[in-house]
């Protein structure tokens, strides 16, 4: 089983270029969400999706859009690359919603992002 | 809403117990304890959750003080794949609006040495 799959796993960005990450479940859970951890950190919550179609902000949604067009694939995007979006993104699915109930997660191997 | 608070760094025989302490003294009731852990540069891997109740499986036990302020995960007997970044993680509150999340702090740094 491939569990959730995240690609590419290492990019390079100029300043004010764009891209987008593609986050890939085959899990059929409802619930996803992008990660983002800086050297010698923790992971901070940048947006989650409670199903098909929907978003919502994490604690630090500022520079990034997210978008839920199938159940199975949750993707992330920065319009306007800034180096202090350097940083290690991870993805994450879960059955049901993590902090509301005993339920885990299931992360990706994660995208090593450069913008210089 | 709870924070935790964990040991930067421990280090652990091969083959003995490694014995992980967090203390989360403002944990409501009804909120889980969850434990991840991070092998270098791989996404967190699950192993372990509790409300009340000390619980095992198939990786570690979790032993829950009845006052529910502090937690130790157990890993019965380490061997060097254990070495990661464990977090012990509570739900957070966030832009005070009844928005919730799972923080990943620093969590704690163990070093299993052959």
């Amino acid at each position: 089983n491939a569990g959730v799959t995240q690609t590419p796993k290492f990019r390079v960005l100029k300043t004010g270029q764009s891209m987008t990450l593609l986050c890939a479940q085959d899990m059929n859970h409802e619930y996803m969400y992008w990660y983002r951890q800086d050297p010698g950190m923790g992971l901070r919550l940048i947006h989650y999706s409670v199903g098909e179609g929907t978003t919502a902000k994490g604690e630090v949604p500022d520079g990034y859009n997210v978008s839920r067009l199938k159940k199975q694939n949750f993707l992330l995007g920065l319009e306007s690359a800034a180096p202090s979006q350097t940083s290690v993104y991870f993805c994450a699915s879960s059955y049901n919603i993590l902090w509301v109930t005993n339920t885990e997660a299931f992360f990706g191997q994660g995208t090593r992002l450069t913008v210089v | 809403d709870a924070k935790t608070t964990q040991p930067t760094s421990m280090d652990c025989a091969e083959g003995r117990a490694a014995n992980l302490p967090c203390n989360h003294s403002t944990i409501s009731g009804n909120e889980y304890v969850y434990w991840y852990r991070q092998i270098h540069s791989q996404g967190p891997q699950y192993i372990i959750h509790g409300l009340k109740n000390n619980e095992t499986n198939e990786m570690a036990s979790l032993i829950i003080t009845e006052d529910r302020k502090s937690s130790t995960l157990i890993l019965p007997h380490a061997t060097l794949r254990d070495t990661a970044v464990y977090y012990c993680i509570v739900r957070v509150e966030y832009s005070g609006a009844g928005s919730y999340q799972l923080t990943f702090g620093k969590g704690t740094k163990l070093s299993v040495i052959p």
